[in-house]
C-alpha cells in the first residue's frame, strides 16, 4: 500500500504567499524526505527529519513532523515562482526484512507571479 | 561534482527493440537506484544495488527488465523486447550510504518512448 500520501494533490498560490503540504503515512518510520522535482528534470532533495525529531528549517523551508498522527507537512513561506514545481515526500523505514524508501505521488505546487 | 549522469535524455524506439539506458553515480557513492515515473503509477523504484550487487529487484516489471552494475561508476538498464507499455522516465539516483537513511541524488532521467 501506499506508504506517504501528499495533500493537497496540487496547490495554486501568488508569488509572496505561504506553500503548505501534508504527507500522511501509515506504518511507523525511521525518517521522512522531501524531494522537489521541477518539469523535465531529476528529483532534488530538500530536508531530511528523523523520527525523533520534530522540526527542521532550511532556508525558506520549514518541516514538521508528528509521529503520533503519522504526518508531515512542508512548509514553504515568502513563495516564489521559482518554486513552482512538484513536491515528494519519501518515508524511510529499516526493518528486519530489509529497507525501504517509498515515494508519495506528489504535490504539484504552481506560484503565480 | 558533476552529478548523476544518464544517458541518453531521451529514447524513442520501436516495439520489440532493445533498449539500454546509462548511468554514471556520483563517485563514492555506494548505493545506486533505478526508478520509473510515469502518470498513473508515480514513482516505483525498479532496482537498488549497494556496493554494485543487487540487493532488491522486486520492483522489476518483468523477464524483459534486466540491470547490470559492473563496477562502481557505471550501471544500465535494459529493456529486451520493449513494449509501449515500457513509455516512462527512468531515473537513476545514488546515495552515500543505506538506501533509507541518506538523502538520493537523482539524475536528470532518460524519456523513454515506444512505439
Amino acid at each position: 500500500s501506499q506508504q506517504g500520501e501528499e495533500d493537497p494533490q496540487a496547490l495554486s498560490i501568488q508569488e509572496g504567499e505561504n506553500a503548505t503540504m501534508n504527507c500522511s503515512y501509515k506504518t511507523s518510520i525511521n525518517n521522512l524526505q522531501w524531494y522537489r522535482q521541477n518539469s523535465g528534470r531529476g528529483l532534488v532533495h530538500l530536508i531530511l527529519i528523523r523520527s525523533n525529531e520534530r522540526e527542521k528549517h532550511s532556508g525558506r523551508l520549514r518541516v514538521t513532523l508528528d509521529t503520533s498522527k503519522k504526518s508531515s507537512s512542508l512548509l514553504i513561506t515568502a513563495s516564489r515562482a521559482a518554486d513552482t514545481a512538484s513536491y515528494f515526500c519519501a518515508t524511510g523505514v529499516q526493518e528486519t526484512s530489509g529497507s525501504r524508501l517509498t515515494f508519495g505521488e506528489g504535490t504539484q505546487l504552481t506560484v503565480n507571479p | 561534482d558533476a552529478g548523476v549522469i544518464q544517458s541518453p535524455r531521451h529514447e524513442v524506439t520501436e516495439m520489440g527493440q532493445e533498449v539500454t539506458l546509462r548511468c554514471k553515480p556520483i563517485s563514492g557513492h555506494n548505493s545506486l537506484f533505478w526508478y520509473r515515473q510515469t502518470m498513473m503509477r508515480g514513482l516505483e523504484l525498479l532496482i537498488y544495488f549497494n556496493n554494485n550487487v543487487p540487493i532488491d529487484d522486486s520492483g522489476m516489471p518483468e523477464d524483459r527488465f534486466s540491470a547490470k552494475m559492473p563496477n562502481a561508476s557505471f550501471s544500465t538498464l535494459k529493456i529486451q523486447p520493449s513494449e509501449p507499455r515500457d513509455s516512462a522516465v527512468y531515473f537513476c539516483a545514488s546515495s552515500p550510504r543505506d538506501r533509507y537513511n541518506s538523502p538520493l541524488h537523482f539524475g536528470n532521467g532518460t524519456r523513454l518512448t515506444v512505439t
